[in-house]
């Protein structure tokens, strides 16, 4: 149990063009979705904790018109970058918390996002 | 503040040799998770671990080990016999269990590199 899956798992795109990511808790409902990014060699870094139902809360320095996020149901979270450039390229990973288990936290298999 | 630091930014050993990866961390919060993450070439991030601050235990499973001093604040991670397949970036995150909204502090990660 306790599945996170992400679409697509990777995608290339044109600079200027816009990508959804979806992130799906396959068999649980998560109230609470996490969207990271990371890059090469670096840590995961935070970008917005999304609340079924509500507006995400982004994180300092991260763009919120550049990076909507929505999260429609309780298994569903997409995050979409918008106006994509070459500095997007990045790993983005997802996380749904189970809404029976607080601190239970799982991750999906990320999306690798590269703009041309 | 919360956070985690790994200052091993990479390590290598040759198979079958001990290794100790180190996690200090820094919260004000009493009550707080401690996490270990693998996350191997593929990218998807792989659950070793949740320590609870009240449980000082120190936990084996199989070749994995942790070691949880709350006085020093460190979560240490010992694999015993390295194999090859252990070749992967190692995170140590936290989470506070009442606030932050369930948001993970991730360390820096630790690349280790286990040669035959």
């Amino acid at each position: 149990g306790a599945v996170v899956s992400q679409h697509p798992s990777w995608v290339i795109c044109k600079s200027g063009t816009s990508v959804k990511i979806e992130c799906r808790s396959l068999d649980f409902q998560a109230t609470t979705m996490f969207w990271y990014r990371q890059f090469p060699k670096q840590s995961l870094m935070l970008m917005a904790t999304s609340n079924e139902g509500s507006k995400a809360t982004y994180e300092q320095g991260v763009e919120k018109d550049k990076f909507l996020i929505n999260h429609a149901s309780l298994t569903l979270s997409t995050l979409t970058v918008t106006s994509a450039h070459p500095e997007d390229s990045s790993f983005y990973i997802c996380s749904a918390r189970d809404k029976g288990f607080s601190y239970e936290q799982y991750f999906g298999p990320g999306t690798r996002l590269t703009v041309t | 503040a919360q956070k985690v630091t790994q200052a091993q930014t990479e390590i290598s050993v040759v198979e079958k040799e001990d290794v100790t990866l180190d996690c200090v961390y820094e919260t004000r919060d009493t009550t707080y998770y401690l996490f270990w993450y693998k996350q191997p070439p593929s990218g998807e991030l792989v659950f070793l671990i949740r320590r609870n601050s009240f449980d000082e235990q120190n936990e084996i499973s199989g070749r994995y080990s942790w070691n949880f001093q709350k006085s020093t604040s460190s979560f240490n991670f010992t694999i015993t016999a390295s194999q090859v397949v252990d070749s992967a970036v190692y995170f140590c995150a936290l989470t506070p269990i009442y606030n932050q909204g369930g948001k993970l502090i991730f360390g820096q990660g630790t690349e280790l590199s286990v040669k035959p």
